[in-house]
């Protein structure tokens, strides 16, 4: 596609219920980053995967969050038993290299009631 | 890890005039810093980068200086226009595979 897509762009979840995020990066692209952004905040990392291998996951806020590229293309973030702390816009971004420039999807934005 | 600071949170100018951001990093081993623009409710979008082997970038109305001594670099843009005005984040890698740590951003209106 011609850019990074995300679904849903918005979710509305109770809290308890599991969550899953999806990314589709730009075709070709190796590096994904998923990103959490908190309303009036800047982005902040959450997991960078190099094709389907997950190389950081230090940002992870909990082990509620994980977060899957099996085929080195689209990548899943699965949040269980949501809490109303994980309501934010979900980012996730993609370049070509490990170094290269990295470009964001639109977001999803989750909120917990 | 990483840390980067940025000044100011808001920024009123008039339209025509220029526009500066700073930010502030400390991890020294970072080595590339992207500007993003985020405007309400829409995806951050990449505007300029630099790496730590320039000095200054230019792209039209948008430049971008790195003073790797001091650990700051700054966004500058001339001839603001209402368009201009929007959310702008900083950022700096840290660690392998370019993770970004990001500015709290600044708020940029141009008046008209």
């Amino acid at each position: 596609g011609a850019g990074v897509s995300q679904s849903p762009r918005y979710k509305v979840a109770k809290r308890g219920q599991d969550v899953a995020l999806r990314c589709d990066p730009i075709s070709g692209h190796v590096s994904l980053f998923w990103y959490q952004q908190a309303l009036g905040q800047g982005p902040e990392f959450l997991t960078y995967f190099q094709n389907e291998a997950q190389l950081d996951k230090s940002g992870l806020p909990s082990d509620r969050f994980f977060a899957e590229r099996p085929e080195g293309s689209v990548s899943t973030l699965k949040i269980q038993r949501t809490q109303q702390e994980d309501s934010a816009v979900y980012l996730c971004a993609s370049s070509l290299s490990a170094t290269g420039l990295e470009l964001f999807g639109q977001g999803t934005r989750l909120t917990v009631v | 890890g990483e840390n980067v600071e940025q000044h100011p949170s808001t920024l009123s100018v008039q339209e025509g005039d220029s526009a500066v951001i700073k930010c502030t990093y400390s991890d020294s081993a970072s080595n590339y810093f992207p500007w993003y623009k985020q405007e309400l409710g829409k995806r951050p979008q990449l505007i300029i980068d630099i790496r730590s082997n320039v000095g200054e970038k230019k792209d039209q109305r948008i430049a971008v200086t790195l003073n790797k001594t001091a650990k700051h670099f700054s966004l500058h843009i001339t001839e603001t226009q209402p368009e201009d005005s929007a959310v702008y984040f900083c950022a700096a890698s840290y660690g392998d595979g370019n993770k970004l740590v990001f500015g709290a951003g600044t708020i940029l209106r141009v008046k008209s």
